[in-house]
C-alpha cells in the first residue's frame, strides 16, 4: 500500500544550528502537509504544499515540495528551543484519510 | 479560535472492558476522524465519518472498534473490549473538505484522550 517514509527518525541539534528532515512518498501526492507536535502535545498544522516544486517559507522554516510531487522537506534555519518537537509530513491516501511519516524528532542538545 | 475538544484526557481501564472516547469536532466542519499513536510513534488512521456514517476505516479498525454521532456535537469512538495494544493516545480531528485530490483541507486536532489498558 501508499507508504510515506520520514528520515531521520531524530536529530540531535546544538541551539542555533539548523535542522532538516525529509519525507519521500510511494506514490505521487496531490499535496503534503506538514504538522509539528510539541512533547505531550497533539499535531498542529504547519503548511500545505500543493504545486510541483514549490517553496514556501514561514519565518526560519522552508518547506520544499519536489518536482516529481513524491518529496518534500522541512529545514529550520538557527534552531530555537521553541522549535523541539517531533514534525511530521503527511499526504493523502483517498479523499478521507492522511498517510503520515514517521516524524522526525529535534532535540536540542543543552 | 474554534478547537475540538476532547474527552477524557485520560483513561485507565482493564482488559476487556469497553471505554467509550469523546469528541466535540469544530461546529462547522463535516468531516471528523479519529487517529491514533502509540507512545513514541506516528499517527495512525483509524476512521472517517462524513454525513453520519464511516467514509473510510484502516485495518486497525476492526469489529472492536465502532463510531457514532449520536447528537448534532458528539463524535464518539467505541473499544468493546479492549485489549493491553489498544494503550495509545486517541486524537480527534475535523476539516470542512475531506482531503481529495484538490487540495487537503487543513485537519485540526484535539488534545488527545490518553487510553491506558491494564
Amino acid at each position: 500500500g501508499q507508504q510515506v517514509m520520514q528520515i531521520p527518525q531524530y536529530q540531535h541539534v546544538q541551539e542555533g544550528e539548523d535542522f532538516t528532515t525529509y519525507c519521500n512518498s510511494s506514490t505521487t501526492l496531490s499535496n503534503i502537509q506538514w504538522y509539528k507536535q510539541r512533547p505531550g502535545g497533539h499535531p498542529v498544522f504547519l503548511i500545505q504544499l500543493v504545486k510541483s516544486g514549490e517553496v514556501k517559507k514561514q519565518k526560519r522554516l522552508t518547506f520544499q515540495f519536489g518536482e516529481a510531487k513524491k518529496n518534500s522537506s522541512l529545514h529550520i534555519t538557527a534552531t530555537q528551543t521553541t522549535d523541539v518537537g517531533t514534525y511530521f509530513c503527511a499526504g493523502p491516501g483517498s479523499n478521507y484519510q492522511l498517510i503520515w511519516g514517521a516524524g522526525t524528532k529535534l532535540i536540542i542538545k543543552p | 479560535e474554534p478547537e475540538v475538544t476532547q474527552t477524557p484526557s485520560h483513561q485507565v481501564t482493564q482488559m476487556g472492558q469497553e471505554v467509550i472516547l469523546r469528541c466535540v469536532p469544530i461546529s462547522n466542519h463535516l468531516y471528523f476522524y479519529w487517529y491514533r499513536q502509540i507512545l513514541g510513534q506516528k499517527v495512525e488512521f483509524l476512521v472517517s465519518f462524513y454525513n453520519n456514517e464511516i467514509s473510510e476505516k484502516s485495518e486497525i479498525f476492526d469489529d472492536q472498534f465502532s463510531v457514532e454521532r449520536p447528537d448534532g456535537s458528539n463524535f464518539t469512538l467505541k473499544i468493546r473490549s479492549t485489549k493491553l495494544e489498544d494503550s495509545a493516545m486517541y486524537f480527534c480531528a475535523s476539516n470542512q473538505r475531506g482531503q481529495g485530490a484538490n487540495g487537503a483541507n487543513v485537519l485540526t486536532f484535539g488534545a488527545g484522550s490518553r487510553l491506558t489498558v491494564l
